[in-house]
């Protein structure tokens, strides 16, 4: 089976640019997450959809960031126009509905560096 | 609010000996999930085991075991027999199920097993 799928795996970017990361979860989940990882900040919860509708985007840093969920097997986040401090790691997982542990999976992640 | 606290940043144990990990958890919910993910330095999230609020026994995955005393809001994880290969960071999650699966991390606790 399929896991989490994340694109890119690796970005390089110059500041100013717009990021784009992609996020394809588990056939079948409907609650999916986004994480940023920071050697300062830790694992940060910055949005997460049910459904395709956002539940919470309070952990969203601000208006630069945005995400989308088009349809239940595609997400993107996206960051426009980049700076230097969202470098960092992007996690996208997916889960069902329920809190039992063995459903809440986590891609690869995509690692960011802003220049 | 929810929170979660790992109050190791980073612990030492020798190989084959057993080691505990401490989380400690606030919520004011009754219905919840918590979970530990391992961390290697490859970057890649590994769920390693999951504890219901209403489970009556603690919960067993192999070499792991979480010391679930709710009392006290503390879920602890217990290695037993270290392996060179559990050195890693480790993050203790939280998701309170009555909140639309909000999943929560702890800053984690990186360990290092000694040959």
């Amino acid at each position: 089976d399929a896991g989490v799928i994340q694109s890119p795996r690796h970005e390089v970017t110059e500041m100013g640019q717009e990021v784009t990361l992609r996020c394809k979860p588990i056939s079948g989940h409907d609650y999916l997450f986004w994480y940023r990882q920071t050697m300062m900040r830790g694992l940060e919860l910055l949005i997460y959809f049910n459904n395709n509708v956002p539940i919470d985007d309070s952990g969203m840093p601000e208006d630069r960031f945005s995400a989308k969920m088009p349809n239940a097997s595609f997400s993107t986040l996206k960051i426009q126009p980049s700076e230097p401090r969202d470098s960092a790691v992007y996690f996208c997982a997916s889960s069902f509905p329920d809190s039992s542990g063995n459903t809440i999976y986590f891609g690869e992640g995509s690692w960011l560096t802003v220049v | 609010a929810q929170k979660i606290t790992q109050t190791q940043p980073g612990m030492f144990v020798q190989e084959k000996e057993a080691v505990t990990l401490d989380c400690t958890y606030d919520t004011s919910d009754q219905s919840y999930g918590l979970f530990w993910y391992k961390q290697p330095s490859s970057g890649e999230m590994i769920f390693l085991i999951y504890q219901g609020s209403y489970d009556e026994q603690n919960a067993t995955e192999g070499r792991y075991s979480l010391n679930f005393q709710k009392a006290r809001k503390s879920a602890n994880l217990v290695i037993s027999a270290s392996q060179l290969g559990d050195s890693a960071m480790y993050f203790c999650a939280m998701r309170e199920a009555l909140k639309g699966g909000k999943l929560i991390f702890g800053q984690g606790t990186e360990l290092s097993v000694k040959p």
